[in-house]
């Protein structure tokens, strides 16, 4: 079975500031891992994927995640964030051939202050 | 492209009602999924189906909680008789097939409040 720990549950940082959101896995079997980004009253929204290959993965909007093996690790960075930034993020892990199941973790409320 | 709808956006009941959130894919997605997020919590599977079949239902409280895909399109996900721990956020996801890694689309959510 898969779990997945997101170490903070809140980050406050100011605008324009680097921020790192923690991210801990652990699976039996090969994993798949996501960062999911859920807005105010929004629903969830990928964010970024790793699948394969690099273990240096990109957003659009300026996110990161390294996959780190070795220390199952998956964090999400942004070298300098904006208040739009704003939200909850989710960690999530699949596992296995085919396997579409996600296991979340608890989440991370990142604010931006001005 | 349309994403998933889900209604009704909140819902009160008293415990021991029953209620049904409604849940419709993205066009041509054959894999939905009804997640459960209570508050401060991640998201939790209930139910995966693959077209009409369930394909993991393992955490699925069978008791009370019930789920059905007629023609493998909209669904529907039931509560009967509802529990006060039963407040949570209801969330509908679609994706295009199963066997890949294909992104999953969530809905808005269905906010339950059991009182």
């Amino acid at each position: 079975a898969q779990s997945v720990t997101q170490l903070d549950s809140q980050v406050p940082v100011f605008e324009e500031a680097p921020v790192e959101l923690r991210c801990n896995y652990s699976s039996s079997v090969s994993v798949y891992l996501f960062w999911y980004v859920q807005y105010p009253n929004q629903g969830l929204q990928l964010l970024l994927k790793y699948l394969s290959g690099s273990t240096l993965v990109e957003s659009i909007n300026g996110f990161e995640a390294e996959f780190n093996k070795s220390q199952t690790s998956f964090h999400l960075r942004k070298p300098s964030v904006h208040i739009s930034d704003t939200a909850e993020y989710f960690c999530a892990v699949s596992g296995g051939q085919g396997a579409q199941k996600l296991v979340f973790g608890q989440g991370t409320r990142l604010t931006i202050n001005p | 492209e349309a994403g998933v709808a889900q209604s009704p956006r909140y819902k009160i009941i008293e415990k021991r009602q029953s209620v049904a959130f409604w849940c419709n894919p993205i066009s041509g997605h054959a894999t939905l999924y009804w997640y459960q997020q209570i508050l401060g919590q991640g998201p939790k599977l209930l139910i995966q189906f693959q077209n009409n079949g369930v394909v993991d239902d393992s955490q699925l409280p069978k008791d009370r909680f019930s789920a059905e895909r007629l023609k493998g399109v909209d669904s529907t996900l039931k509560i009967q008789p509802a529990k006060l721990e039963d407040s949570a956020v209801y969330l509908c996801a679609s994706s295009q097939q199963r066997g890949g890694l294909e992104t999953q689309y969530f809905g808005p959510g269905t906010r339950l409040l059991v009182l």
